[in-house]
């Protein structure tokens, strides 16, 4: 199973929004997709799951979306504590699940 | 307050063996699958396998099928990853997560792997 592509880097000013993305084989991105933050030193932390819903606590400037094999994941209104790796991950069938490449953000 | 605490950074050489665990506390353990991640050093996660407490039903990434083996045991609440033959490739943090429904929504502090000879 390839990991699912994401770009290596974004980055924005604090304030601005970035949206970045996360593709696959039809059979991999469906609609359980969810996104994960990894701050260095620390524990992922769910951000989003089911393509677009957000767990309590999670600032709502973070957003999902899904086409077709493609989800993405925005923050608008950046601010420095979300400078950080960003991985998506998508349940891929047979129990198997598949995490994307990573991207870091840099605000 | 869920809870996967997992056991201290290990240093090992190739070729020997190596358990790690991660205990849950805070949920009903048996009810939810948990998963073992890797981060290997620079690189980004990779799922590795999953296990269900309740009747230990386990199932591996094709690629690292064989190579490592997942375990559970439900009367402690514990998790765990072994190796029988270590490698230095296997040098990494690893985590545990809890599978909530189609996502993993609670982890683990990590457990770092360092294997040199």
């Amino acid at each position: 199973q390839s990991a699912l592509t994401q770009p290596r880097s974004v980055s924005g000013s604090p304030g601005q929004s970035v949206t970045f993305s996360c593709t696959g084989s039809s059979s991999d991105v469906g609609v359980f997709v969810s996104w994960y933050q990894l701050h260095p030193g620390k524990a992922p932390k769910l951000m989003i799951y089911e393509v677009n819903k957000r767990p309590s606590g999670v600032p709502d400037r973070f957003s999902g979306s899904k086409s077709g094999n493609t989800a993405s994941l925005t923050i608008s209104g950046l601010q420095a504590e979300d400078e950080a790796d960003y991985y998506c991950c998508s349940y891929a069938g047979r129990y198997i699940y598949v995490f994307g490449s990573g991207t870091q953000v840099t605000v | 307050e869920v809870q996967l605490v997992q056991s201290g950074a290990e240093v090992r050489k190739p070729g020997e063996s190596l358990m790690i665990s991660c205990k849950g506390s805070g949920y009903t353990f048996a009810g939810y699958w948990i998963a073992w991640v890797r981060q290997m050093p620079g690189k980004g996660l990779e799922w590795m396998g999953i296990i269900y407490p309740g009747d230990s039903d386990t199932r591996y990434s094709p690629s690292l099928q064989g190579h490592v083996t997942i375990s559970v045991d439900k009367s402690t609440s514990t998790a765990y990853l072994q190796w029988s033959s270590l490698k230095a490739s296997d040098t990494a943090m690893y985590y545990c997560a809890r599978q909530g429904t189609w996502n993993y929504d609670s982890w683990g502090q990590g457990t770092l792997v360092t294997v040199s000879s």
